[in-house]
């Protein structure tokens, strides 16, 4: 069974940051592109970011791009994304999700970041 | 980026009816379009990808159609877990990967 597991969500202070995880399992990881998308509150899915599947290719939201680092560990069947320099409008329920190339078939369950003084 | 727009933002609908939500893109984009449910407080799914092609395990009640710059997704026969929100999503050039706005379908 395919499963994502997000976690590191959490409250942070504008101009903080956070490192989110999703941990894979029940596919081949590292066969896989990956990607991250959120949502605000109450609004609609936005892309963040993908990595291809060996790591060597990313690419970034114009609103993310320099602040936001998308990362993988195929030995651990993990991705990452590091965030820095959080505003306000960074608020939102991140999902980690498998891509069949830039097809999101599979989602994970999300974690939610506040930014928020 | 290509600015994908969907309509209605949202209705209402009954069970047993055959409903259409719209997807227009900004440009061509060929076929390179998926749709997403998403149910609340859950993650979305994949429905349809390649404008019409059913992901594994989607009831064949859902289709798709179209190509260039408009689509559709049709429910031929809602059901009550049907009720949800739909999002079209362009991957015909990226970065960016562009969603909707989303459709809201809800029970009249």
């Amino acid at each position: 069974e395919v499963q994502l597991v997000e976690s590191g969500g959490g409250l942070v202070q504008p101009g903080g940051s956070l490192r989110l995880s999703c941990a894979a399992s029940g596919f081949t990881f590292s066969s896989y592109w990956m990607h991250w998308v959120r949502q605000a509150p109450g609004k609609g899915l936005v892309w963040v970011s993908r990595i291809n599947s060996d790591g060597s290719s990313t690419s970034y939201a114009d609103s993310v791009k320099g602040r936001f680092t998308i990362s993988r560990d195929n030995a651990k069947n993990t991705l990452y994304l590091q965030m820095n320099s959080l505003r306000a409008e960074d608020t939102a329920v991140y999902y980690c999700a498998r891509g069949r190339g830039a097809v999101a078939d599979f989602w994970g369950q999300g974690t939610l970041v506040t930014v928020s003084s | 980026a290509i600015r994908m727009t969907q309509s209605p933002s949202s209705f209402s609908a009954s069970t047993g009816d055959r409903v259409t939500i719209t997807c227009r893109a900004s440009q061509g984009i060929s076929s390179y379009l998926a749709w997403y449910q998403q149910k609340p407080g859950k993650a979305p799914k994949l429905l349809i990808y390649a404008a019409s092609t059913l992901q594994s395990g989607v009831p064949s009640r859902f289709s798709g159609s179209g190509s260039g710059t408009d689509f559709t997704l049709t429910i031929s026969c809602l059901q009550s877990e049907d009720f949800a929100t739909y999002y079209c999503q362009q991957y015909y050039s990226y970065p960016p990967l562009t969603f909707g706005g989303g459709t809201k379908v809800e029970i009249k």
